[in-house]
């Protein structure tokens, strides 16, 4: 298996402020980590996927300028939600992409729920 | 457009028995099919993979059957316990698209009775 960190696992903040949530590959390097996020009842849906040393690839509908990406070192990607507002409440993952030579396979953290008053 | 399809969001059975929970999906460029169960507030485990080259993967009580001319495949769980309860997730890649995405279905919810 892998360990994926990611922190905070909650936070609460008011609206209008930054938020930064942090995902670390602890036992192995990633170069390729996701970005999720989760609806309540719905599937994960992938924000963007965050490249170490390069910009991030964002999807379809996912402002850049808003859920801003870096991937510093092959063991971190951060994910700062800029300006935040009450519709961006919600549950976000990171994963972390292992290469185990035939596959590679996600490694998830435990996920952020993030509240915005 | 749903690419990774879970028809079922819920299933119960019964404690010892098998669990099937069923996934389809509609892009026959993936070659690569995971499960993934996902505890509440939790972010999704691993729990088991097929390449496209195979019809079946097993690992302990977990098998997982693909069928490629019907687009779907398939996890078993046998014999089911309770700690299996959780959310199930399949997941679909392709080598042939960038980054290593892999789509989601919207998962199904299992319950493991007493």
């Amino acid at each position: 298996g892998a360990v994926v960190s990611q922190h905070p696992s909650w936070v609460i903040c008011k609206s209008g402020t930054s938020v930064k949530i942090e995902c670390r590959s602890l036992d192995f390097q990633a170069t390729t980590m996701f970005w999720y996020r989760q609806f309540p009842k719905q599937s994960l849906m992938l924000m963007a996927t965050s490249n170490e040393g390069s910009k991030a690839t964002y999807e379809q509908g996912v402002e850049k300028d808003k859920f801003l990406i870096n991937h510093a070192s092959l063991t971190l990607s951060t994910l700062t939600v800029t300006s935040a507002h009450p519709e961006d409440s919600s549950f976000y993952i990171c994963s972390a992409e292992r290469d185990w030579g035939a596959k590679n396979i996600q490694y998830f953290g435990a996920g952020t729920r993030l509240s915005v008053l | 457009d749903q690419q990774v399809k879970q028809n079922s969001p819920s299933l119960s059975v019964q404690e010892g028995r098998i669990s099937i929970l069923n996934c389809d999906y509609t892009n026959s460029m993936f070659d690569y099919f995971l499960w993934y169960k996902k505890y509440p507030a939790e972010g999704p485990t691993f729990l088991i993979s097929i390449s496209s080259i195979k019809d079946k993967n097993e690992d302990g009580r977990f098998t997982v059957f693909l069928n490629k001319s019907a687009k779907h495949l398939s996890l078993h769980i046998v014999p089911s316990q309770p700690g299996d309860s959780a959310v199930y997730f399949c997941a679909a890649s392709s080598r042939y698209s960038s980054a290593s995405k892999i789509i989601f279905g919207s998962g199904t919810r299992l319950s493991i009775r007493p």
